[in-house]
């Protein structure tokens, strides 16, 4: 079973660019999570879909960020403009159904995205 | 408040058992989690536990919580090279609010 797939893997850009990050979740998940991981912190969850619907975006700053899941597969997440802070790692993950329980979240390799 | 607090890093011998200490806030957390994240990769599920248990034993791991303290620990039993990696605590919020809160990572990194 092939995992979650992220491109670019890696992304320099200046701030005030634009930048778009694309994920493939596994095959049959329902579920599309985007993760923002800040060096030496923890994930934190930008937005949930569930198919193609957001479910949680609370902590999505929707000045610069937006997230689509056209067809409740593929996601793709973009930052524009970009600024310093934004420099993280950008991790999609994928669940099989609703996250709920033990349902496990399987995570891609991440875009570590750098704005100079 | 929603905090998951752990000790950035940790030292172990070769052979050694691990123990990873997390404190987490919110009383009303359902699942607690251990993620291991190696370098360059995404976040691997390693275990978790439901909010009413208070141990869960799988082959070398075992995960302790005490819900009393908001206590949960991760032991690894006979640590191997292997086992060098980030480890994250993290809580799946209760009440209707099914958000994973995870720590800053414990670093684990094995002594020959």
């Amino acid at each position: 079973e092939a995992g979650v797939a992220q491109s670019p893997r890696y992304k320099i850009i200046e701030k005030r660019q634009s930048v778009a990050f694309w994920c493939n979740p596994i095959s049959g998940h329902a579920t599309l999570y985007w993760y923002q991981q800040i060096l030496g912190q923890g994930p934190k969850l930008l937005i949930q879909f569930q198919n193609n619907g957001v479910v949680d975006d609370s902590q999505l700053p929707k000045d610069r960020f937006s997230a689509e899941r056209l067809k409740g597969v593929d996601s793709t997440l973009k930052i524009q403009p970009a600024k310093l802070e934004d420099s993280a790692v950008y991790l999609c993950a994928s669940s099989l159904v609703d996250g709920q329980g033990g349902d496990e979240q399987y995570f891609g390799p991440g875009t570590r995205l750098t704005v100079t | 408040g929603e905090d998951v607090e752990q000790s950035l890093f940790l030292s172990v011998r070769e052979g050694d058992s691990s123990v990873i200490n997390c404190t987490y806030t919110d009383s009303s957390s359902t699942y607690l989690y251990w993620y291991k994240q190696e370098p360059g990769a995404g976040l691997q599920l390693l275990t978790y536990i439901f909010s009413n248990m208070d141990m869960k034993q799988d082959q070398r791991l075992t995960v302790l919580l005490n819900k009393k303290d908001k206590h949960l620990s991760l032991r690894i039993a006979d640590t191997q090279t292997g086992d060098s990696a980030i480890y994250f605590c993290a809580e799946k919020m209760g009440q209707g609010d099914d958000k994973i809160i995870f720590g800053k990572g414990t670093r684990l990194h094995i002594l020959p």
